[in-house]
C-alpha cells in the first residue's frame, strides 16, 4: 500500500484546460513538496508548504496543504504544453527523530496543443 | 554549477554479474540517498546516509548495498543483480534541517539486467 497516494496517475487534456493533482495520505506531514520530472532527468523542486492550509503560487500553478496536513492539490490554470511532465508530491516525516520523504506514484500530465 | 552526477547513465548487464553505480555531489551536503523508480510506484527510497559512514535502509534495500567513504560520494552496490532489480535510478543529496529539506537528484541510471 502507497503511503501518500497521488491521483490521477495519467491525465492528458488540451492546451488551455485547467486540472487539478492530488496527494491524500492517512499519515499527517511535516512539510509536503511538489516535484516536476523531464524525461532523462531528475525530479526538480517546485514548491514546499510547511503550515496547515497554507497555498503557494507559482505563475500559473496553485499549492495547496491540507488543514490537517495530510493532503495537498496542485492546481494548474489554463495549462500550456510547456507544463507536460511528471508531477511528483513527497511528504516528509519525523520518525524517531530522522527525516523521512516519501513520494506519491505521480501524475504523468500530458497538455495537447 | 551545484549538481549531483550519476555514472553511467544507461547500463545493461546480465543476472549476477557485480556491478557499481556512482553518485558524486558538489553541495557539500551531509544527507545523500538512493532512489528507485519503477512505473506506477513512484520513487521509492533503497538506501539513505546521514553523513559520512553513517548508512540506514530504506524502503526497499534488499540486495543493495553502499557505502559513504566520503562526504561527496555514494555509491550504490549490488552484488549479484536480478532482472527484478531493472529500473531506474536516482541518487539525491540534501540538508536537512535548513530551509525545506530541497532534495537534489541526479539525472538517474537506466540499468537492464538481463
Amino acid at each position: 500500500t502507497q503511503l501518500l497516494e497521488q491521483s490521477p496517475q495519467f491525465l492528458s487534456i488540451q492546451e488551455g484546460e485547467n486540472l487539478t493533482v492530488y496527494c491524500n495520505s492517512s499519515s499527517v506531514f511535516s512539510s509536503l513538496q511538489w516535484y516536476r520530472q523531464e524525461p532523462g532527468e531528475g525530479p526538480v523542486l517546485l514548491v514546499t508548504v510547511v503550515t496547515g492550509g497554507e497555498v503557494k503560487k507559482l505563475k500559473r500553478l496553485t499549492f495547496q496543504f491540507g488543514d490537517a496536513r495530510k493532503d495537498s492539490s496542485l492546481h494548474i490554470t489554463a495549462a500550456q504544453p510547456g507544463d507536460t511532465g511528471l508531477y511528483l508530491c513527497a511528504g516528509l516525516l519525523l520518525i524517531q527523530g530522522a527525516q523521512k520523504l516519501v513520494f506519491g506514484q505521480g501524475t504523468r500530465l500530458t497538455i495537447n496543443p | 554549477e551545484a549538481q549531483v552526477t550519476q555514472n553511467p547513465r544507461y547500463l545493461i548487464t546480465v543476472t549476477g554479474k557485480k556491478l557499481t553505480v556512482t553518485c558524486s555531489q558538489n553541495m557539500n551536503h551531509e544527507y545523500m540517498s538512493w532512489y528507485r523508480q519503477d512505473p506506477g510506484l513512484g520513487l521509492r527510497q533503497i538506501y539513505y546516509s546521514m553523513n559520512v559512514e553513517v548508512t540506514d535502509k530504506g524502503d526497499v534495500p534488499e540486495g543493495y548495498k553502499v557505502s559513504r567513504k566520503e562526504k561527496r560520494n555514494f555509491p550504490l552496490i549490488l552484488e549479484s543483480p536480478s532482472p527484478n532489480q531493472t529500473s531506474l535510478y536516482f541518487c539525491a543529496s540534501s540538508r536537512p534541517g535548513q530551509g525545506n529539506n530541497e532534495q537534489f537528484f541526479g539525472p538517474g541510471t537506466r540499468l537492464t539486467v538481463l
